[in-house]
């Protein structure tokens, strides 16, 4: 076990929704970084934060956000979704730069 | 990617042999990592490398770093049926991290 929590495990949606993925880092990390894995495809980074910051951005589409709260849990917003964003969702949690990264189990999102 | 590359994309062996995957990137990092992924499952740090480091060892896990070439590998000896998994390297450059490539995709035949 991580200690990373992701919720929920799977999200079934349309296109033109919008879903919210949660995530709950191990305790004591104060990075979170969203990454997106699309089938048979490598994990593709989409934004990393720390301690409530926004401390680097990747390939990050305009229709998604995330934020990190003050108890540092952190939320990726996806909106007017599209066939193509069915990907599994990836949170991680690391103590800071230098450290390992610790994978939540992922949320895995359909849309239909 | 525009980040690098993994090679093989997969490789398939017999328990008991040593499996090498190989992995590039383009530009100077402060650490790099590997990491295994089971089927649809969150990925598992494995070892971390830093970029002073030429080798480092855990277990059966034996990893190289050439800075000069950009390039480090993973070498699994004798390898079990549960080693079949995706590995991936993943580098730290400073605060951008990437994990890049589709992986290299490790079945090892009982």
């Amino acid at each position: 076990d991580s200690g990373v929590t992701q919720t929920p495990k799977h999200l079934i949606t349309a296109t033109g929704q919008r879903v919210t993925l949660r995530c709950s880092p191990r305790s004591g990390d104060l990075s979170v970084y969203w990454y997106q894995q699309s089938l048979d495809q490598g994990l593709q980074f989409l934004i990393q934060y720390y301690n409530g910051e926004e401390r680097a951005k990747g390939n990050i589409l305009e229709r998604f956000s995330a934020q990190q709260f003050p108890d540092l849990h952190s939320e990726l917003n996806l909106s007017s979704l599209e066939l193509g964003d069915s990907a599994l969702y990836f949170c991680a949690s690391s103590v800071d730069n230098n450290s390992p990264l610790h994978f939540g189990n992922g949320t895995r999102l359909t849309v239909t | 990617s525009q980040q690098g590359e993994e090679d093989p994309q997969a490789l398939s062996i017999q328990e008991g042999e040593n499996a090498t995957m190989n992995c590039s990137y383009k530009t100077s990092i402060n650490n790099l990592q590997w990491y295994r992924q089971n089927s649809g499952r969150g990925l598992v740090h494995l070892i971390l490398i830093r970029s002073n480091e030429r080798e480092k060892h855990s277990g059966r896990l034996r990893v190289t770093l050439d800075t000069s070439k950009k390039s480090s590998s993973l070498l699994i000896t004798a390898s079990r049926a549960a080693d079949t998994a995706s590995y991936f390297c993943f580098f730290d450059t400073g605060g951008f991290k990437t994990i890049f490539g589709a992986g290299t995709r490790l079945f090892v035949k009982a």
